[in-house]
């Protein structure tokens, strides 16, 4: 199984600062002949489901705001909330789906505001 | 607008049985596959079962294999979960999730339910 680790645990950012969580998997999610990370992000805040917000790990969600983005191949991800707003106070998560399905998650990263 | 809905979640004594049910709305449920998803208490999310969109092909988790059957009713718009020998590690919200794409397992998740609580206890 493959198995996804997120860092760090959780961070604190000012309002209006960049905040950067990390996801690495233990094989590649990369799909070469379709050049295509199977990769995910998504937001869940306190007595939500998560909702996505990137996909192909680079491509955002309809309507999700233009600050959130995801970049990475292979193994290594990332992904950056250009400039935090109070709303995106949440837990984060990446998942896999490059391998059997139903795919499996990080751990998650907890942002909030310093 | 896509809808899932969950129900069926409940307090049950270990070695119970419970069956869920996710009832679909606002697109072709039979071009979809459909997975559960689990969240302990202050945890992370496991994905425990997944069902193409036409049925035809189903994947558990090791957490769960040989316990859950994952099932579903196009003419209904409907996928069911059926928890048998449950234990306490399986106390969850457990939500079920629409794959992005259609045709495909190979999926991220684009709609979620808000959840149904499964809560194992004697």
């Amino acid at each position: 199984d493959i198995v996804m680790t997120q860092s760090p645990d959780s961070l604190a950012v000012s309002l209006g600062e960049r905040a950067t969580i990390n996801c690495k998997s233990s094989q590649s999610v990369l799909y070469s002949s379709k050049n295509k990370n199977y990769l995910a992000w998504y937001q869940q805040k306190p007595g939500q489901p998560p909702k996505l917000l990137i996909y192909w790990a680079s491509t955002r969600e309809s309507g999700v705001p233009d600050r959130f983005s995801g970049s990475g191949s292979g193994t290594d991800f990332t992904l950056t909330i250009s400039s935090l707003q109070a709303e995106d106070v949440a837990v984060y998560f990446c998942q896999q789906y490059f391998a059997t399905p139903p795919g499996t998650f990080g751990q998650g990263t907890r942002v909030e505001i310093k | 607008e896509v809808q899932l809905v969950e129900s069926g979640g409940d307090l049950v004594q270990p070695g119970g049985s419970l069956r869920l049910s996710c009832t679909a709305s606002g697109f072709t449920f039979h071009n979809y596959a459909v997975s559960w998803v689990r969240q302990a208490p202050g945890k992370g999310l496991e994905c425990v079962s997944a069902i193409s969109g036409s049925g035809g092909s189903t994947y558990y988790a090791d957490s769960v294999r040989g316990r859950f059957t994952i099932s579903r009713d196009n003419s209904k718009d409907t996928v069911y979960l059926q928890m048998n020998s449950l234990r306490a590690e399986d106390t969850a919200v457990y939500y079920c999730a629409k794959v992005s794409e259609a045709a495909t397992l190979l999926s991220s998740f684009d709609c979620w339910g808000q959840g149904t609580l499964v809560t194992v206890s004697s």
